[in-house]
């Protein structure tokens, strides 16, 4: 069965910090993998990720994808209260996509 | 830019009624999809449409139904309401032609069955 498995489920850091988030996958007919943010609405887009080694950056957050481990990781350095948010991995096959539970990232001053 | 667009923002239902959550988008995206999403947990995959009259069932289709008569729009249909179906509601979209593009989201349907 397809399963998309993020860890931690939950993380507290303070300002300044650097997190790591994983997110691992076994799914069938993959196509990219994609990293959203939630904060109290809907996802927002972060990145999509379908070759393995490249990584992509944007300001402090970055992502990187293995295709043969079948894992990505997001990191977020010198994090910000504004970053406290559920941190969501999803795995788009081809007609769908699949949601891991998430990462709860809580930033404390 | 209204990308796609989500009614009602909040209900409350009683056990056995039904209601249509309606999604429109206005990017002309050929891929739509309805996700629900349980407290602390991802987003679950309802229903998906790959074009206008095509739908196919996603990882928990029991108890919902959509249509697809047309590009902009992909209605989810409850028939009779259960406490299980409290739950926020997502409606997703995406273009598939030509390069990768991410799913746009809405903004969600709260729904609570009591």
């Amino acid at each position: 069965e397809d399963k998309v498995v993020q860890s931690p489920l939950s993380l507290v850091v303070h300002e300044g910090d650097t997190v790591t988030l994983n997110c691992s996958y076994e799914v069938t007919n993959f196509r990219s993998l994609l990293w959203y943010k939630q904060e109290k609405k809907a996802p927002t887009f972060l990145f999509m990720l379908t070759s393995s080694g490249i990584e992509k950056k944007s300001g402090r957050l970055s992502s990187i994808l293995d295709k043969k481990e079948l894992f990505s990781i997001l990191n977020i350095t010198a994090t910000q209260t504004g970053d406290s948010a559920v941190y969501l991995c999803a795995v788009e096959r081809v007609n769908d996509m699949r949601f891991g539970a998430g990462t709860r990232l809580t930033v404390k001053p | 830019n209204a990308g796609v667009t989500q009614t009602p923002k909040f209900r409350i239902l009683k056990i056995g009624q039904s209601m249509t959550l309606q999604c429109t988008q206005d990017m002309n995206h050929n891929y739509m999809y309805w996700y629900r999403q349980d407290p602390g947990m991802g987003l679950k995959l309802i229903y998906y449409s790959v074009g206008a009259g095509i739908t196919d069932k996603g990882e928990v289709p029991n108890g919902y139904n959509v249509s697809r008569s047309t590009t902009e729009d992909f209605p989810l249909r409850l028939e009779l309401a259960a406490p299980s179906q409290t739950s926020v509601y997502f409606c997703a979209s995406t273009s598939k032609t030509g390069a990768h593009q991410p799913q746009h989201f809405g903004d969600g349907t709260r729904l609570s069955i009591l």
